[in-house]
C-alpha cells in the first residue's frame, strides 16, 4: 500500500462543473496536508493546506479532511480550462512531504 | 516576501560529464531545503533535504551528492553523469514545523 494514493486519472469534467479530486493517507497521525497543482513543464504550485478536520475554502477551491477515514479532497467549483493541471496531494512527515502520485484533471469547453 | 531562485532553467550535457545545479532562498532564515528529481509523466522524487547548513539526508543512492554551505544556498552535483539523471529537477523550501515547501522553476536536464 502506498503511503499517499490519488487515482491517476486523466478526470474529465465539463467546463462550470465541480471537480472533485480524493487522495487516502496511511499514516494515521498525520496532522499537515496540502494540496498542489502542476501545470505540464511547470513546477509544482501550492493551492490549498488544510491542518484541520472539516472544509477550507479559498475562492473557488475547497480542501476536504477527514482524519478518521484518512482522506482529503479537494473540490474545484466552477471549473476553467486553465484548471486543467496535474494535481498533487502531498502529507508532512518528519521535514518531508509524502507525496501522491498525481490526478490529471481534464476541463473540457 | 520570500523568493527561490533556481538555475539553469535547461541544461544540455554529454554522459560522463560533471554537474552543478544551485538554487538560492531570499526573504528568510535557515529553511528547510529539498531537491527533487521528476521522471517525464512521473511522480516527485525526493533526492535530498538540509534542515541546516552542512547536513544533508539522503533519501536515494545514486551518483548525484549535495551541499548546503550557506544557509539559504543548496548545491546539487555530480562527478559523472549518466543517462539515468536525465529529467526534471526541482529545488524547494519550507519553514520549520509542518509548512508546505514551495518550489522554484526547475532545470529541465537532459543527458546526451
Amino acid at each position: 500500500q502506498k503511503e499517499v494514493e490519488q487515482n491517476s486519472g486523466p478526470l474529465s469534467v465539463p467546463e462550470g462543473a465541480i471537480a472533485s479530486l480524493n487522495c487516502t493517507y496511511s499514516d494515521r497521525v498525520s496532522q499537515s496536508f496540502f494540496w498542489y497543482r502542476q501545470y505540464s513543464g511547470k513546477s509544482p504550485e501550492l493551492i490549498m493546506s488544510i491542518y484541520s478536520n472539516g472544509d477550507k475554502e479559498d475562492g473557488r477551491f475547497t480542501a476536504q479532511l477527514n482524519k478518521a477515514s484518512q482522506y482529503v479532497s479537494l473540490l474545484i467549483r466552477d471549473s476553467q480550462p486553465s484548471d486543467s493541471a496535474t494535481y498533487l496531494c502531498a502529507v508532512y512527515r518528519n521535514y518531508q512531504l509524502i507525496w501522491g502520485a498525481g490526478t490529471k484533471l481534464i476541463i473540457k469547453p | 516576501s520570500q523568493t527561490i531562485h533556481q538555475w539553469p532553467a535547461t541544461l544540455v550535457q554529454p554522459v560522463g560529464s560533471p554537474l552543478s545545479l544551485e538554487c538560492t532562498v531570499e526573504g528568510t532564515s535557515n529553511p528547510n531545503l529539498y531537491w527533487y528529481r521528476q521522471a517525464a509523466g512521473r511522480g516527485l522524487q525526493l533526492l535530498f533535504y538540509s534542515v541546516g547548513i552542512g547536513q544533508i539526508s539522503s533519501e536515494v543512492p545514486q551518483n548525484l551528492s549535495a551541499s548546503r554551505p550557506q544557509d539559504r544556498q543548496f548545491i546539487l552535483s555530480s562527478k559523472k553523469l549518466l543517462l539515468s539523471d536525465s529529467g526534471f529537477y526541482l529545488c524547494a523550501w519550507s519553514g520549520t514545523g509542518s509548512q508546505p515547501q514551495h518550489f522554484g522553476d526547475g532545470t529541465r536536464l537532459s543527458i546526451l
